[in-house]
């Protein structure tokens, strides 16, 4: 199992470029999350989906949108990109019900804008 | 709301000595959950260990131990003999249990602690 992966791994945009960031996990989970991280911040939640065709808001939603069309994938897009959205881009996931569970997190996308 | 801090930003001990990172959490719910994870420098974030709002027992786990307080709202972190290795940010999280209409188990993580451990 690959467990969860992000592509890519790093990126550069222009100001007003916009982009989509990919995850993906093939651990049948239900709910999957984009965290942003910022030195300093620890992590913060940006969308989450608890299940295919769902998105909802977290923390820090602004200028992002997110889509879960299929279970296994949970896409994250910048539309218009800005210096402040300069971060670690962190996507997790985790199994339906079991109150316990913890989220596997992929590896992380370093995205620049200029 | 739901609030995790991580009041030391950051910690430099030197290898053997035991160190512990100290988590407070904040939360108007009954039931919630506890994480702690690890980021190495390599980036990713490593799972160590989950702690339910109803089982304050302490834990071990090798040179790792963890202390869960109700009374106190912490969640501290301790290890032992530190190494080279533990070297890394560490981060303490809270979830929130099941919410009416729909559970999401969001994290709400606090904002780190860096950890140095030199030789």
């Amino acid at each position: 199992n690959a467990g969860v992966t992000q592509t890519p791994k790093f990126r550069v945009l222009k100001t007003g470029q916009s982009m989509t960031l990919l995850c993906a996990q093939d651990m049948n989970h239900e709910y999957m999350y984009w965290y942003r991280q910022d030195p300093g911040m620890g992590l913060r939640l940006i969308h989450y989906s608890v299940g295919e065709g769902t998105t909802a808001k977290g923390e820090v939603p602004d200028g992002y949108n997110v889509s879960r069309l299929k279970k296994q994938n949970f896409l994250l897009g910048l539309e218009s990109a800005a210096p402040s959205q300069t971060s670690v881009y962190f996507c997790a996931s985790r199994e339906a019900g079991g109150t316990y569970n913890e989220q596997f997190f992929g590896p992380g996308t370093r995205l620049t804008v200029l | 709301a739901q609030k995790v801090t991580q009041a030391q930003t950051e910690i430099s001990v030197v290898e053997k000595e035991d160190v512990t990172l100290d988590c407070v959490y904040e939360t108007r719910d009954t039931t919630y959950y506890l994480f702690w994870y690890k980021q190495p420098p390599s980036g990713e974030l490593v799972f160590l260990i989950r702690r339910n709002s109803f089982d304050e027992q302490n834990e071990i786990s090798g040179r790792y131990s963890w202390n869960f307080q109700k009374s106190t709202s912490s969640f501290n972190f301790t290890i032992t003999a530190s190494q080279v290795v533990d070297s890394a940010v560490y981060f303490c999280a809270l979830s929130e249990a099941a919410i009416r209409g729909g559970s999401n188990y969001k994290l709400t993580f606090g904002k780190g602690t860096l950890l140095t451990v030199n030789p």
